[in-house]
């Protein structure tokens, strides 16, 4: 059972334009949202989290919206660079008890010059 | 340098066999988590160790088994190896146990020929 569909699978964007990745979560329970970049050779890195009581939040170029009737969050990367091509990958959890995170299956970004 | 430690880095094994993955946590840290990484599942959590103690199992084999021993470094141990079992496997760490900011190691990428 995927508690966490993520898409697009991959995506190309252009340098300089708003790459968008999208999840979906099934659990209602699920109170903590963190994105994770991993690049080749890699372990995945936290790159931003967002909790279900703010609609939206931003870092830098990176920014989470979060729509908790929708039970959907996606991942928007402002003035896309090269550097940021890598796999993005969605998570959920549970804060409180002993909950683990349900990851889902990456997007890999390609960011063109 | 996310400073948790895996090794190794590469192992090819043959199917039946038992290899055993190794993981320091970050200094500070003391939870551990074990994650399978391949192409058609994705990140699959295997099981999370907390100050020595089994915290939370996920999808893991009964063939598989982990530990955390007294210094808080991690063992998983995969026997009677199937090909099916080729891929990245990562540890993680984190200071509570809590899911919160998970720092991967580099990844051990097993190939059972």
């Amino acid at each position: 059972q995927q508690q966490v569909k993520q898409s697009p699978q991959s995506l190309i964007v252009q340098k300089g334009g708003i790459s968008i990745i999208n999840c979906a979560y099934e659990n209602t329970a699920f109170d903590y949202f963190p994105w994770y970049q991993q690049f080749p050779g890699k372990g995945p890195a936290l790159l931003i989290a967002i909790r279900p009581d703010v609609s939206e939040k931003k870092e830098g170029r990176f920014t989470i919206s979060f729509n908790k009737s929708a039970k959907q969050f996606s991942l928007h990367i402002m003035d896309s660079q090269p550097g940021d091509s890598a796999t993005y990958f969605c998570a959920a959890s549970m804060k409180s008890g002993y909950s683990t995170l349900t990851f889902g299956k990456g997007t890999m970004l390609l960011v063109s010059p | 340098d996310s400073g948790v430690t895996q090794t190794p880095k590469h192992l090819i094994t043959a199917t039946g066999q038992r290899v055993t993955l190794r993981c320091s946590p970050r200094s500070g840290d003391l939870s551990v988590y074990w994650y399978q990484q391949s192409l058609d599942q994705g990140l699959q959590f295997l099981i999370q160790y907390y100050n020595g103690e089994e915290r939370a199992k996920g999808n893991i084999l009964e063939r598989f088994s982990a530990q955390q021993f007294p210094d808080l470094h991690s063992e998983l141990n995969l026997s009677s190896l199937e090909l099916g079992d080729s891929a990245l496997y990562f540890c993680a760490s984190s200071v509570s146990g809590e899911n919160e900011k998970l720092f991967f190691g580099s990844g051990t990428q097993l190939s059972v020929l």
